[in-house]
């Protein structure tokens, strides 16, 4: 079974400041990993994804995320926070190769303040 | 590419009630998912299609909920009898599976009180 665990319910971050978002998962073969973004009162919006080439990925709205096997973590950065960005983030994971569904963690949710 | 389209999106319905919910997925995208999500959680996985075949469904759907796909077009989700306990956020989403990956695209949720 695979899984993740999402660190943090809640993140609260300056305006400008350094946003990490920490996601660790759980698979028996190896995963895609993804990274989604959701707004209140709508669906979710997809921010990144892993899928087994290069371990540094970039994303939209300045995001990006680093797979690290040897830690199985796959955490969400930014340098510089916005405050559009406030918003709830989720981290999913997906059997590599069958990518037959999508299991998420709980979520994180980003307080930007000035 | 117009997106995923759900409706209705909000829905408020009586204890015992049946409620059914839309689906129009993305264009040519020959998968279909269901997710539900409540307050404070991560959508949790319901059922998916490929194409018309039911391929898949999570222990969480009961035999009340049923989810069809005619023609691998739009799908539809029923819940009968409905219970407080069905309140939540039903999202829909679509996928291309191909040998390259297959990245999935949510639509903006029907949102069901059970009152």
């Amino acid at each position: 079974a695979q899984s993740v665990t999402q660190l943090g319910s809640h993140v609260s971050v300056s305006e400008g400041a350094l946003v990490l978002l920490r996601c660790n998962y759980s698979s028996s073969v190896p995963p895609y990993l993804f990274w989604y973004v959701q707004y209140p009162n709508q669906g979710l919006q997809l921010l990144l994804k892993y899928t087994s080439a290069a371990t540094l990925v970039k994303g939209i709205n300045g995001f990006e995320a680093e797979f690290k096997k040897s830690e199985t973590s796959f955490h969400l950065t930014k340098p510089s926070a916005h405050m559009r960005d406030a918003a709830e983030y989720f981290c999913a994971v997906s059997e590599l190769g069958t990518a037959s569904k999508l299991t998420f963690g709980t979520g994180t949710r980003l307080q930007v303040t000035l | 590419d117009t997106g995923v389209s759900q409706n209705p999106r909000h829905k408020i319905t009586k204890r015992g009630q049946n409620v059914t919910f839309r689906c129009d997925p993305i264009s040519e995208h020959n998968r279909l998912y269901w997710y539900r999500q409540t307050l404070g959680q991560g959508p949790e996985f319901l059922t998916y299609f490929q194409n018309e075949a039911q391929l898949e469904k999570s222990r969480l759907l009961s035999d009340r909920f049923s989810a069809e796909r005619p023609k691998g077009s739009f799908s539809t989700l029923e819940i009968q009898r409905t219970e407080q306990g069905d309140s939540a956020m039903y999202l829909c989403a679509s996928s291309l599976a191909n040998f390259s990956g297959n990245t999935i695209y949510f639509g903006e949720g029907s949102w069901l009180t059970v009152v």
